[in-house]
Parts: C-alpha cells; structure tokens; sequence
C-alpha cells in the first residue's frame, strides 16, 4: 500500500513571496492533515479535512494561509506571503476516519530567507 | 493549557533498560491515544495506538492509558540505541475529534 505523498521536499524562497505544498493521501482516508514543525518542538496543527470538508483550521494563519482538498482527495496548502517565521517541516497525515491511526508524508521542509 | 503535555527531556538511559514515558491531556472527552517515533530530520512514525483503560503490549513496547487521571504512557523494554528518537503523544481533542501533538519527549539510549 502506497504511503502519504509529499512534494516538494524541499523548498528555499524569499520572505513576502508564495509557495505551495501538495498532499496525496492513502488511498481511501478520509481524514487529511496539515501539520507545522518548528525545530525542536512538536506536530502544530494548521488544518484537518473530513473528505473534503473542513473540520479545524483555528490554529491556521488565515491572512496568509489557505488549504483546499478538491474531490475530499489530493490536498495543497499555500502560503503568500511568506514571512522568514514560516520557515519549518511541513508534514501531511491522513487516517482512515476520525480519531484513527494517522499516517504522515515525509515533510516539506521549507526555508523563508 | 497545553492539551497534550509531555516532558521535554531528555530522558537517558542505559541499553538494556525499561524507558518510560509520560504524557498527560486535558480534554476529558478525547478517547484515541497514540505514540509516534520521530527521528531526526524525519517523519513521525506511529508506534502504538491505545483507546481503552489499561495496557496494551506490542513486542518490547507497552502503552498504558488511565482517563480517569488523564494519563498515557509508553514503556519500551530492552531499549536500544536505535530507540534514540523523540517520542511524541497524541490525542484527539475538542467535539470535532481533531489529532493534537505532545512537545514530544527526546529518549537516549546509551550503550
């Protein structure tokens, strides 16, 4: 069975410009996750998807941050504009459903200079 | 409030010996628990789930949840120094069952 999907792995740009990630879940999870990663500290919660409806983003910048998972499958989460605090592993999960076993992608890493 | 909280470490401890790790939640509702291993530079990696009081076994590694405390723990037995990682605690939280992450706490296993 495939893993979660990730790309890029790696992204350098320049504060105040945009970057987008993008996610492919397992096949047939519903639940899809965004996480921020700062060095050091542990998974921060941006955004959960239920198929693709929206079930938190409280912890998510809203003036600079947006995600979309179009037809409750693949996911993209943009930044614009970047600021050099945004600069973390971005890391995509999914599970089966709610409160199940989640399954993250290898990460983003992203560097704002 | 934090709604997971673990303790940073780092926890060190010899090879051959039983680490443990503790976390506590705040959400008295939350009803998943789960251990993820993450190395350095990596991803998280699911160890253990658990959702019923009592222990769970799974080889060298044993879960413990006591909800009545709010209370989760890991026990790896053995330990390696391939068991060198930090070990993050998750829950879910809040009416919308979102998955909440622990700080996490950094183990070191010495030979």
């Amino acid at each position: 069975e495939a893993g979660v999907a990730q790309s890029p792995r790696y992204k350098i740009i320049e504060k105040r410009q945009s970057v987008a990630f993008w996610c492919n879940p397992i096949s047939g999870h519903a639940t899809l996750y965004w996480y921020q990663q700062i060095l050091g500290q542990g998974p921060k919660l941006l955004i959960q998807f239920q198929n693709n409806g929206v079930v938190d983003d409280s912890q998510l910048p809203k003036d600079r941050f947006s995600a979309e998972r179009l037809k409750g499958v693949d996911s993209t989460l943009k930044i614009q504009p970047a600021k050099l605090e945004d600069s973390a592993v971005y890391l995509c999960a999914s599970s089966l459903r709610l409160s199940t076993e989640a399954f993250f992608g290898q990460g983003t890493r992203l560097t704002v200079v | 409030q934090k709604e997971v909280e673990q303790n940073s470490g780092p926890l060190s401890v010899p090879e051959g010996a039983i680490a443990s790790l503790n976390c506590t939640y705040s959400d008295r509702v939350s009803q998943s628990f789960f251990w993820y291993r993450q190395y350095s530079g990596k991803s998280p990696e699911l160890i253990m789930s658990i959702y019923s009081n009592g222990d769970k076994e799974d080889g060298r590694f044993t879960a413990q949840l006591n909800k009545a405390s709010q209370y989760v723990s890991l026990l790896i037995r053995d330990s390696q120094p391939s068991d060198s990682a930090t070990y993050l605690c998750a829950a879910d939280s809040g009416g919308y069952n979102k998955l909440i992450f622990g700080a996490g706490t950094r183990l070191a296993v010495h030979p």
